[in-house]
Parts: structure tokens; sequence; C-alpha cells
């Protein structure tokens, strides 16, 4: 099945300053890719995601892009708030798995203002 | 639009009880349905998903079981809890027509298992 790894695990930045997270996917066949913030104690909310057909997508200070080739994804945020401060996970669908999610180990981001 | 609940919101319960879940959607129909468990600072386990009532995909093999009676309906049980089963669980859904569906998340349940 379908391996998604998440790297790092805790990124520290300071305010105004720009967040990366990368992700890498195994199954070739992925062809959707969300990502979702996760705060303290709530629901993961999906902040952005992208599909095969596209390489890169924006959303104000949020972006994401999509590496098919070498089957990596990333998200950027630039222009980072303490209210980014959260834990990121990125995920993976393939039709190969059914209508299974895979989801990255997660990313704790904290913005130190 | 479409809406989920879970409940309860949290729940204390002493090792080697019972466990009922529940896990509605409103809006949609025939959907996809996700239960998955997050540990204290730990990612998402997915433990069952169910594609249509009755039809039930256990991912890990444990003291769990999942049940879907109706179309928007989705049940976790245990006949007897473990001290590990404490944690967050997290119902999810998908529309289910095809591939690359969005996925959301219900609210959560906060199980302490003492």
């Amino acid at each position: 099945g379908e391996n998604v790894e998440q790297h790092p695990s805790t990124l520290s930045v300071q305010e105004g300053d720009s967040a990366v997270i990368k992700c890498t996917y195994s199954d070739s066949a992925s062809n959707y890719f969300p990502w979702y913030k996760q705060e303290l104690g709530k629901r993961p909310q999906l902040i952005i995601d992208i599909r095969s057909n596209v390489g890169e997508k924006k959303d104000q200070r949020i972006a994401v892009t999509l590496n098919k080739t070498a089957k990596h994804f990333s998200l950027h945020i630039t222009e980072t708030q303490p209210e980014d401060s959260a834990v990121y996970f990125c995920a993976a669908s393939s039709p190969n798995t059914g209508n299974q999610f895979y989801f990255g180990t997660g990313t704790s981001l904290t913005v130190i203002p | 639009s479409q809406t989920i609940h879970q409940w309860p919101a949290t729940l204390v319960q002493p090792v080697g009880s019972p466990l009922s879940l529940e896990c509605t959607v409103e809006g949609t129909s025939n959907p996809n349905l996700y239960w998955y468990r997050q540990a204290a600072g730990r990612g998402l386990q997915l433990l069952f998903y169910s594609v249509g009532i009755g039809q039930i995909s256990s991912e890990v093999p444990q003291n769990l079981s999942a049940s879907r009676p109706q179309d928007r309906q989705f049940i976790l049980s245990s006949k007897k809890l473990l001290l590990s089963d404490s944690g967050f669980y997290l119902c999810a859904w998908t529309g289910g027509r095809r591939f690359g569906e969005t996925q959301y998340f219900g609210p959560g349940t906060r199980l302490l298992v003492l």
C-alpha cells in the first residue's frame, strides 16, 4: 500500500518568516494530496489540497507544490503568524487503494512572536 | 451543506467496560465513512472504513469493531476496553462518488480509559 513520510517532525520559525513542510509518497498512482491543520484539542481541518493534474496551488499565504516524478509534495506558508502554530498533516490517496487516505506523521509548527 | 456529528464529546471509562461511539453525517448520501484514532501527540491511525451499509474494512486487528447500520451512521464499539484504547477518536467522511474526494473530520470523541 501507500507510504507517506513527512519532515520535519517539529519546526520553529520567527513570525513573518516562511515555513516549508515536505512529504514523500510511494504509490505513483496517488492522485490527491490534501493538507490538514490541527490545533490543540481540535479536529484536523483541511487547509489546501492538490490533485495530480496540477503542479502548484496557492491560497493567500499558503501554497502546495507537487512533483509527480520525484513523488513528493510540499506545503509552503509565507509571512507566518502566531495563529499558524499547529500540527500539520499531509495525506495521499490512490485509486489502487480504494477510498483510503494515508497520512504523514505530522509536523508541529511553532511561530515565535 | 454537509455536517458530521460525533458523540459523546468526552468519555471516561474503566478498563474492561464496553464502548459505543456514534457518528452521523447529514446533507449527503452514500458517503464513505472512516474511523481514526489519535493517541496523545501522535498521528492519525485508520481503524475502519466503510463504502456502504454493512460494508466494513478493518485496518488494524484489535478489540474494536465497527458497524454501519444505516447509510449515514457509523458506530465504533468494543466489548472490553483496554488502557491502550485511550485517545481521540475521529470520524470522517468523503463523498464516495470518485477518488480524490475531500475528506472531512467530525469534532471527535476524547476517550480516557482508567
